[in-house]
C-alpha cells in the first residue's frame, strides 16, 4: 500500500520563503513529483526527483531523501500567484508511470 | 502547445444513468489516465492505459469501466451512476515512462 502525508494548509507572506513537506511510505519507489493546482484548474507539473538531493528550477526547488521517505518543495520570493494547492506524488516501480498522490497542501500567500 | 481536452466541464446526471466522459490528447502519448479528485482525499487513480485496447485498474475502479479504441482517446464509463460518484474527474496523458503527466481541465460531475 501507499501512504503519502503532507500538511493540509499553509499561509505565508508575499516575498517570503515557504517549505512544504511530504513524507511517503510506498512499496516501491521510482520518483517523487510535485504538481501545482490553482483553484478550479488542472494540476501542472513542477518538479521530479529520483535521486537524493536538491533540484532547483527558478524560484522553486525540490529536495528528496529516499532513506527518510521525505521530500520538500521550497518556494522563494513568494508571489500572490503562488497561492494554490501543491500536490506531492510518488511513482512506484511500474511500467506505466501511474502516480500516487497525497491530498495536497493549500498555500495562501498574503500581502 | 500540448493539449488534453475533456468533453464537458460540467455535467449533471441522474442516478442509474449511463455516463460517458471523453478525453482526447494531441501529443501522441502512449499512457492515459483517469483520476477523480475529492476534498480531503486528493487525486485517486481509477484506470489507466498504456496502449490502444489496453487497460489497467487503478486504486478505485469499482463502478467504472474504460475504453481505448484509438491512441488519442480514452473514455471513462459509469455504467449506472450513483450519488457517490459525484466528483471532479481529471484525465491525464504521458509518454511511456515519461516524468510529466499532462492534465485536462476536468469534468465536474454531479449525480442527483
Amino acid at each position: 500500500g501507499q501512504n503519502i502525508d503532507q500538511p493540509t494548509e499553509m499561509t505565508a507572506t508575499e516575498g517570503a520563503i515557504v517549505q512544504i513537506n511530504c513524507t511517503y511510505q510506498t512499496s516501491g519507489f521510482n520518483g517523487l513529483f510535485w504538481y501545482q493546482q490553482h483553484a478550479g484548474e488542472a494540476p501542472t507539473f513542477l518538479s521530479y526527483n529520483v535521486l537524493d538531493g536538491l533540484e532547483e528550477k527558478g524560484r522553486f526547488s525540490s529536495f528528496l531523501s529516499r532513506s527518510k521517505g521525505y521530500s520538500y518543495l521550497l518556494l522563494k520570493e513568494l508571489q500572490m500567484k503562488d497561492s494554490a494547492s501543491y500536490l506531492c506524488a510518488v511513482r512506484e516501480e511500474t511500467g506505466a508511470n501511474n502516480l500516487f498522490f497525497g491530498t495536497g497542501t493549500r498555500l495562501t500567500v498574503i500581502p | 502547445d500540448v493539449k488534453v481536452t475533456q468533453s464537458s466541464r460540467y455535467l449533471v446526471k441522474r442516478t442509474g444513468e449511463k455516463v460517458f466522459l471523453e478525453c482526447v490528447q494531441d501529443m501522441d502519448h502512449e499512457n492515459m489516465f483517469w483520476y477523480r479528485q475529492d476534498p480531503g482525499l486528493g487525486l485517486r487513480l481509477i484506470y489507466f492505459s498504456y496502449d490502444v485496447k489496453m487497460k489497467e485498474k487503478g486504486d478505485i475502479p469499482e463502478g467504472y469501466s474504460v475504453s481505448r479504441e484509438k491512441k488519442e482517446r480514452f473514455s471513462l464509463i459509469l455504467e449506472s451512476a450513483s450519488t457517490n460518484q459525484t466528483s471532479m474527474y481529471l484525465c491525464a496523458s504521458s509518454t511511456y515512462g515519461g516524468n510529466e503527466q499532462f492534465f485536462g481541465p476536468g469534468t465536474r460531475l454531479t449525480v442527483l
